[in-house]
């Protein structure tokens, strides 16, 4: 079974622009979490998407944004890009929202210049 | 929103068992505790999860506390493949689900 795949892998921007990630989740999981990983900040959860609706959400800004599709595939989308927004973004899929394990997709390093 | 401390750093002998601790005092009744692990370059794995009593898998057992303020990963034989973070984790449950992340801890396996 293939695992959770993110894409793009790396991505450079520039200040002020904005991105749209992608994640597929694993066949089967209806559950699309997504995650913020610095090296300072370590780990924060931005939220998570279940049948195509927002079931939850951390504590970001309203710059941070995020969709699910029918096909649970889902998109994560940052406006109005600042530095501080340079991190590896982890999505994560699950069976469904709850007390399941996650899997984690690899990442996508996002640099903002 | 329940938080979890970890130690930074811990290293252990190939072959030895391993006790990772993990402090979650404000953790509230209906909240799980995840134990994930990430490797060099890849994003966080799965290892265990539980809410009141001691689970055990292929990969690791857990204790958690009988108070349930602090919880324990067990790695019964540490393998060289076994060096990672380690991240405790609650699930806090309150209305609506939302993973805590710890600041993990690193574990550096000696050969």
């Amino acid at each position: 079974k293939a695992g959770v795949t993110q894409t793009p892998r790396y991505l450079i921007k520039t200040r002020g622009q904005q991105v749209t990630l992608s994640c597929s989740p694993i066949s089967g999981h209806r559950s699309v979490s997504w995650y913020q990983q610095t090296p300072g900040q370590g780990l924060q959860f931005l939220f998570e998407y279940f049948s195509e609706t927002q079931r939850n959400k951390g504590n970001f800004p309203g710059r941070f944004s995020g969709r699910q599709f029918s096909n649970s595939r889902s998109e994560m989308n940052v406006s109005t890009l600042e530095l501080g927004d340079s991190a590896l973004y982890l999505c994560a899929s699950s069976l469904t929202t709850g007390t399941y394990e996650q899997y984690f997709g690899p990442g996508t390093r996002l640099t903002v210049t | 929103d329940a938080k979890t401390t970890q130690p930074n750093s811990m290293e252990s002998n190939e072959e030895e068992p391993v006790h990772l601790p993990c402090n979650h005092s404000t953790i509230s009744g209906t909240d799980y505790i995840h134990w994930y692990r990430q490797l060099p370059s890849q994003g966080p794995e799965y290892v265990i999860h539980g809410l009141t009593s001691n689970v055990n898998n292929r990969m690791a057992s857990l204790a958690i506390a009988e108070d349930r303020k602090s919880s324990t990963l067990i790695l019964h034989r540490a393998t060289l493949r076994d060096a990672a973070v380690y991240y405790c984790v609650s699930l806090f449950t309150s209305g609506t689900y939302k993973y805590i992340f710890g600041t993990g801890t690193r574990l550096k396996v000696l050969a």
